[in-house]
């Protein structure tokens, strides 16, 4: 299995909603990330999970909530979400741990709209 | 068909033609250096990566350049095909940090 994938592909949720993005790669690789990708524009970067653990933050509001259950999987949990955080919500992984310099490959992405 | 930089956001380049897309880097400490191609609706696609110790790195069909002096990063791909039509995002990263930072992306467009 050499790819990253992501649940749901389309998601579209109230303001009061609280809802999850889940993440999952089988490639053994040891950090995953979550990025945020507005229209005509590029990622941005939320967070970074390196051997199950948060490393990187990036001053991201505390309605999104990551998750890291083990060393595949990689959840989002949303909850009391703005319409500006509608976007497309990108997953991707690298082999080693954070420092180590990797490529990161990505997964198709959740489109998310708040309403 | 060439884009001088970050100042033209589409590349209209003839289907057969080689297409040069360019990117302004901003980070003179910047280790390592990836070009992904994003199609519509779906998430970026690794095509191929640089070290900073490199000028040229070669792949199936496409070429990176590596100008470290200006700052300069390109992707040449050859004989352009439809399939081409995306958008490209170069993007560097820092050992130190591990932050993955993205370019403002090119629009790539092949006509017939």
């Amino acid at each position: 299995d050499t790819e990253v994938t992501q649940t749901p592909k389309h998601l579209v949720m109230g303001m009061t909603n609280k809802k999850s993005l889940k993440c999952e790669q089988h490639m053994g690789h040891r950090a995953m990330y979550w990025y945020k990708q507005k229209a005509k524009k590029p990622p941005e970067l939320m967070f970074v999970y390196s051997y199950e653990k948060l490393s990187i933050n990036e001053s991201v509001p505390s309605r999104f909530s990551p998750e890291c259950p083990n060393s595949s999987l990689l959840n989002l949990h949303l909850h009391a979400l703005q319409p500006e955080d509608s976007a497309l919500y990108l997953c991707a992984s690298s082999p080693g741990g954070l420092g180590a310099g990797d490529t990161q490959y990505f997964g198709p992405g959740t489109r998310l709209t708040v309403l | 068909g060439e884009n001088v930089g970050l100042h033209l956001p589409t590349l209209s380049v003839q289907e057969g033609d080689n297409s040069i897309i360019n990117c302004a880097y901003s980070n003179s400490a910047s280790d390592y250096f990836i070009w992904y191609k994003q199609e519509s609706g779906k998430g970026p696609q690794f095509i191929i990566d640089i070290r900073s110790n490199m000028d040229k790195r070669q792949g199936q069909r496409v070429t990176v350049l590596l100008n470290k002096t200006v700052k300069h990063l390109s992707l040449q791909i050859a004989a352009t095909q439809p399939g081409d039509s995306a958008v490209y995002f170069c993007a560097e990263l820092s050992y130190n940090t591990d932050k993955l930072i993205f370019g403002t992306g090119t629009r790539l467009q092949v006509f017939p």
